[in-house]
């Protein structure tokens, strides 16, 4: 059973435009979310974060909500630019332990249009 | 070399044959991941070393032997390889204290 879910397979957005990327959770546990963007033939490269004691993480074109009643996120890019167009990955963990366990959707193809 | 690094980037091996998978991380961390990515599914984890120490095996079959020489280096030994293993593997490392990891570039492994 998937614990992180990201519903939509592709995404095309216009250039300028705003890009809204979702994800679902299913484990209470989690409590820290992260999002990774991928590139062809590229490991994935972390993006941003946000703890669960927040709702907004802002980092410069990047802000990511959490709404943890509903356990969703989502992943705003404003502008989009062509050069946005990858894979970008949802991912969950929860603390504890030694070392974090990261549980990944499987991402959402994203593609920024000229 | 910055971040993590991995080679090959590429490897075609029939089913019989023995070959390894190499990361080397340049970011001073004490953690390290293996993960697969099939087409259309998440990332899957593998192997999580901490200190040189495994500390998870998320039920990998023994085909896929790893090994942690020192908090830098990991390996992944591949043999007897079925078709269904062709994938993206990726190495992560991340500080231990923080859930952020980083990834490598990943090799594509073809088994035919």
């Amino acid at each position: 059973d998937q614990q992180v879910k990201q519903n939509s397979p592709s995404l095309s957005v216009q250039e300028g435009r705003i890009s809204i990327l979702n994800c679902d959770y299913t484990n209470s546990m989690f409590d820290y979310f992260l999002w990774y963007k991928k590139y062809p033939a590229e490991g994935p490269t972390f993006l941003i974060s946000i703890s669960s004691i927040k709702d907004k993480n802002e980092d410069g074109r990047f802000t990511v909500f959490l709404n943890k009643s509903a356990k969703h996120l989502s992943l705003h890019i404003v502008p989009s630019q062509p050069g946005d167009s990858a894979v970008y990955f949802c991912a969950a963990s929860a603390s504890g332990g030694s070392n974090y366990k990261l549980t990944f959707g499987k991402g959402t193809l994203l593609t920024v249009n000229p | 070399e910055t971040g993590v690094t991995q080679t090959p980037r590429h490897l075609v091996m029939g089913m019989t044959n023995k070959k390894s998978l190499k990361c080397e991380q340049h970011l001073g961390h004490n953690a390290m991941y293996w993960y697969k990515q099939s087409a259309k599914k998440p990332l899957e984890l593998m192997f999580v070393y901490n200190f040189k120490e495994q500390t998870e095996n998320n039920s990998v079959p023994s085909r896929f032997s790893p090994e942690c020489p020192n908090s830098s280096h990991l390996f992944l030994h591949l043999h007897t390889l079925q078709p269904e293993d062709s994938a993206l593997y990726l190495c992560a490392s991340s500080q231990g204290r923080g859930p952020e990891q980083y990834f490598g570039p990943g090799t594509r492994l073809t088994v035919t």
